[in-house]
């Protein structure tokens, strides 16, 4: 098993870019959830999806966030436009049954400059 | 306002002696508890959970404590190995509440590290 894979493992970009961070959840399991990790703030729950379907985004920050999961192998998270307070390592992870330990991909290292 | 909090962000032990993680928490909702243990550049992994219906958890080296009536739960690493030296965080899930309870609340971590 591959586990949770994000990509890009690092992403640099501008303050007003369009910035897209993908996940691949591990296969089978039905519920995925998007993470963000700041120094301040810690690990902070962002949106999750049960069977391809958000359930909870009251953490989205803002209406600049945006997340989809057209099918069960595939989800994104998109920051459009971006600003330097984004910076931070944003989670993917999955899960196979409600409750059930979460498991983490190894995140991608956002820099907005 | 944090509902978890790991009170300790460092905590330095001797290899082979017994290392004490503590988090205490304030949403008396928490239904199921984890903890995470996380290395530079990866992602969290997980650990070791309990449900709140019970008041102790083993899993090899690996046993978490819960007391409900204090809001407060401990991991016990015994022995401790130099490759437990990694950061540890508490999570909760608030298993009644409607939308997110799926989602976990973390703590802010305890950086563990295991003294040759």
């Amino acid at each position: 098993d591959a586990g949770v894979i994000q990509s890009p493992r690092h992403e640099v970009t501008e303050m007003g870019q369009e910035v897209t961070l993908r996940c691949k959840p591990i296969s089978g399991h039905d519920y995925l959830f998007w993470y963000r990790q700041t120094m301040m703030r810690g690990l902070e729950l962002l949106i999750y999806f049960n069977n391809n379907v958000p359930i909870d985004d009251s953490g989205m920050p803002e209406d600049r966030f945006s997340a989809k999961m057209p099918n069960a192998s595939f989800s994104t998270l998109k920051i459009q436009p971006s600003e330097p307070r984004d910076s931070a390592v944003y989670f993917c992870a999955s899960s196979l049954i409600s409750g059930g330990p979460q498991y983490f991909g190894a995140g991608t290292r956002l820099s907005v400059l | 306002d944090q509902q978890v909090k790991q009170n300790s962000p460092s905590l330095s032990v001797q290899e082979g002696r017994i290392s004490i993680l503590n988090c205490d928490y304030t949403n008396s909702m928490f239904d199921y508890f984890l903890w995470y243990k996380k290395y530079p550049a990866e992602g969290p992994t997980f650990l070791i959970s309990i449900s709140s219906i019970k008041d102790k958890n083993e899993d090899g080296r690996f046993t978490v404590f819960l007391n409900k009536s204090a809001k407060h739960l401990s991991l016990h690493i015994v022995p401790s190995q130099p490759g437990d030296s990694a950061v540890y965080f508490c999570a909760a899930r608030d298993g009644l509440s409607g939308g997110g309870a799926d989602g976990l609340t973390f703590g802010k971590g305890t950086h563990l590290i295991i003294q040759p």
